[in-house]
This record gives structure tokens, C-alpha cells and sequence, in this order.
């Protein structure tokens, strides 16, 4: 079946500092690809996706490439802020064997971003 | 405004009860989902709808149930035969056919059994 698996957290960063948290994939076919946010006490926000290989998602800052090679989906962002400190979801959506997608996602477990002045 | 909404916030239950979670949504959208969210396992699916009058088991149904008797309502019933029930309880939509794969999420309702 499908899994995602997140890297470990929780990550603290300061201020203005790079953020990687690193996202891989186990699927078949050619599943789009998510990164979701959470902020305390609150439902999840699409930051952003990818739909095939290659493809470069980007929102707010934040980036992350669809590598079909690594099967990988990192997300990146050059300077955070404290108000990036949330929780931030990697996640896949099925697909079937036409390549249509039932719309059900696999989510990785999650990694709590902290960021300090 | 459209949108999803879940009601309510915060819900507290007695062991052996039922509870019924509200969701609702006005963004004309075919498809619904329920998730648990527990802490440090990411979301897990609950329940899916992909169109009125129909609905599929997720991952983790036992001890739930649907319905979808309307486009824009969704309505998750906790029972007494869920074991675990205390969680975050996420509902979701999104358009149906095509490449429109993205879901939209209400704000949650955190049921405790007291």
C-alpha cells in the first residue's frame, strides 16, 4: 500500500534560518503529492503540490520538488519566521489503475516546527 | 464565505454513549472525508463519501458511522463500540473528476471521553 514517512521531529530553528524537512513516498502509479500545515488548534491549509515528476510546488516562501527518481518531496524554505512555527504534513493521494485519483490522502505523521527570535 | 465548517469545537462524551461530530460544507463539492488525527501518527481516514446516498470505509471505520443524506453534510456518528474515541476529528472536501485532488479541511472537533 501507500506510505509516507516524514523525517523525525520536532525541528527548532532560529530566526531566519533554512528549513529542510524531508518527505519520502512509497506508491505505485503517479500520485500528486501535498505538503499540508496545521497551526495550534486548527484544521489542516494546503501549502502547496505537485501533480507529476519534476514538477516544483511554492507558496509563501516554502518549496518543494517532486523527485520520482528518490521518490522525494522535501520541503524547503530559505528564511523562516516565527509565525511558520506549525505542524507541517507531507501526504500522497491514490490513484487507480485508470490514473484517476479517489481523492483518499496518506499521511506522513507530521513534523512540529519550532521557530525562536 | 465558503467553506467547511465542523461543530463543534470541543465535545466531551461518557463511556458508553454515542456522539454525533457535524460537518458541513457550501463549496458545492461532491466529495467528504473524516480523519482522526492522534498524536504523532498524522491522519488516519475514518470514512469516505464520493457522492450522496454513498459512502466507503477507510482505514480505521470500526466503531463509526456516516451518512450522507445531503451534498453539503457529512455527519460522523462515534459509537460506543469505538475503544479509543478521545482524538481531533478532522472532515474534508474536494471537487470530484479530473486532476482536482486537493482537499480542504474544517478546523477540527476534539472529543474527549470523560
Amino acid at each position: 500500500g501507500n506510505s509516507v514517512t516524514q523525517m523525525e521531529g520536532p525541528v527548532t530553528l532560529s530566526e531566519e534560518a533554512f528549513l529542510t524537512i524531508n518527505c519520502t513516498y512509497t506508491a505505485t502509479g503517479y500520485p500528486s503529492l501535498f505538503w499540508y500545515v496545521q497551526y495550534p488548534g486548527e484544521g489542516l491549509q494546503l501549502l502547496l503540490k505537485a501533480t507529476k515528476a519534476d514538477d516544483k510546488g511554492s507558496n509563501k516562501g516554502f518549496e518543494a520538488t517532486y523527485r520520482k527518481e528518490t521518490t522525494s518531496f522535501h520541503l524547503e524554505k530559505g528564511s523562516v519566521q516565527v509565525s511558520d512555527s506549525a505542524v507541517y504534513f507531507c501526504a500522497l493521494s491514490d490513484l487507480n489503475a485508470g490514473g484517476t485519483s479517489y481523492g483518499k490522502l496518506t499521511f506522513g505523521q507530521g513534523t512540529i516546527l519550532t521557530v525562536h527570535p | 464565505d465558503g467553506g467547511i465548517t465542523q461543530s463543534p469545537k470541543y465535545l466531551f462524551r461518557k463511556e458508553g454513549q454515542n456522539v454525533t461530530l457535524s460537518c458541513e460544507q457550501n463549496l458545492n463539492h461532491d466529495a467528504m472525508y473524516w480523519y482522526r488525527q492522534d498524536p504523532g501518527q498524522g491522519l488516519r481516514l475514518i470514512y469516505y463519501s464520493q457522492i450522496v446516498n454513498d459512502f466507503q470505509k477507510g482505514d480505521i471505520a470500526e466503531g463509526y458511522s456516516v451518512s450522507r443524506e445531503k451534498k453539503e453534510s457529512f455527519p460522523l456518528t462515534v459509537t460506543s463500540a469505538q475503544k479509543n474515541p478521545t482524538a481531533f476529528y478532522l472532515c474534508a472536501s474536494k471537487r470530484s473528476g479530473g486532476n482536482t485532488d486537493t482537499q480542504y479541511f474544517g478546523p477540527g472537533t476534539r472529543l474527549t471521553v470523560l
